[in-house]
């Protein structure tokens, strides 16, 4: 079982928006502000778009947008385009020395 | 421009021990950053194994840390994981990263990511 929490299912038409949230807990998300979103299209390796919450790395368009309150952290897609169809990961320091995972969520591009 | 590759036994059988390596290209290990390990059981989700720094400091994911040994060899830009007494439960596609030293939870980039299927 992930210990962050992310719908498995999220969906839109091009041109709108999505947002994904990412639900942990006091002493990971809650706490840290080092928050990132990993985008994964099938058969491909994990690529970073957001870190520290809503930091974004050279060459992530601008599109791509990260936010947090509370225990809960949100990726938001503008303007939503059909490469943006692909699983989205989600993952906190949760101190100690530990690092957590959501369990994915897979975006539809309608 | 960075480049990881894993390279490392595809094949294994139930109680061996999965060794692998990450070799790290256009870029020196020894430098301020973390190196680390994730992997992906078939179809399912992400999963933080550790990470290791040029001197040999450690962190490892606490359901994993009793099996988990890692290793780097800053001569060969080469860091390493081991993980003793394999189950089918450790069968996923194993991936290398580069990650920051504060929080690290900034792994980027990756490398393709390697399969090991342990199976009797």
């Amino acid at each position: 079982q992930s210990a962050l929490t992310q719908p498995p299912s999220a969906s839109g038409s091009p041109g709108q928006s999505v947002t994904i949230s990412c639900t942990g807990a006091s002493g990971d998300i809650g706490y840290y502000n080092f928050v990132s979103w990993y985008q994964q299209h099938p058969g491909k390796a994990p690529k970073l778009m957001i870190y520290e919450v809503t930091k974004r790395p050279s060459g992530v368009p601008d599109r791509f947008s990260g936010s947090k309150s509370g225990n809960t952290a949100s990726l938001t897609v503008s303007g939503l385009q059909a490469e943006d169809e692909a699983d989205y990961y989600c993952s906190s320091y949760a101190g100690s020395d530990n690092l957590v995972f959501g369990g994915g969520t897979k975006l539809t591009v309608l | 421009q960075v480049q990881l590759q894993e390279s490392g036994p595809g094949l294994l059988k139930p109680s061996e021990t999965l060794s692998l390596t990450c070799t790290v290209s256009g870029y020196s290990i020894s430098s301020h950053y973390f190196w680390g390990w994730v992997r992906q059981p078939p179809g399912k989700g992400l999963e933080w194994i550790g990470i290791i720094y040029q001197s040999g400091t450690t962190y490892s994911n606490p359901s994993l840390k009793s099996r988990v040994a890692l290793s780097i060899d800053t001569s060969k830009n080469q860091f390493s994981l081991k993980l003793n007494s394999v189950t089918a439960g450790d069968t996923a596609i194993y991936y290398c990263a580069r990650t920051a030293v504060v929080g690290f939870n900034c792994f980027d980039p990756w490398g393709q990511g390697t399969l090991v299927t342990v199976s009797s």
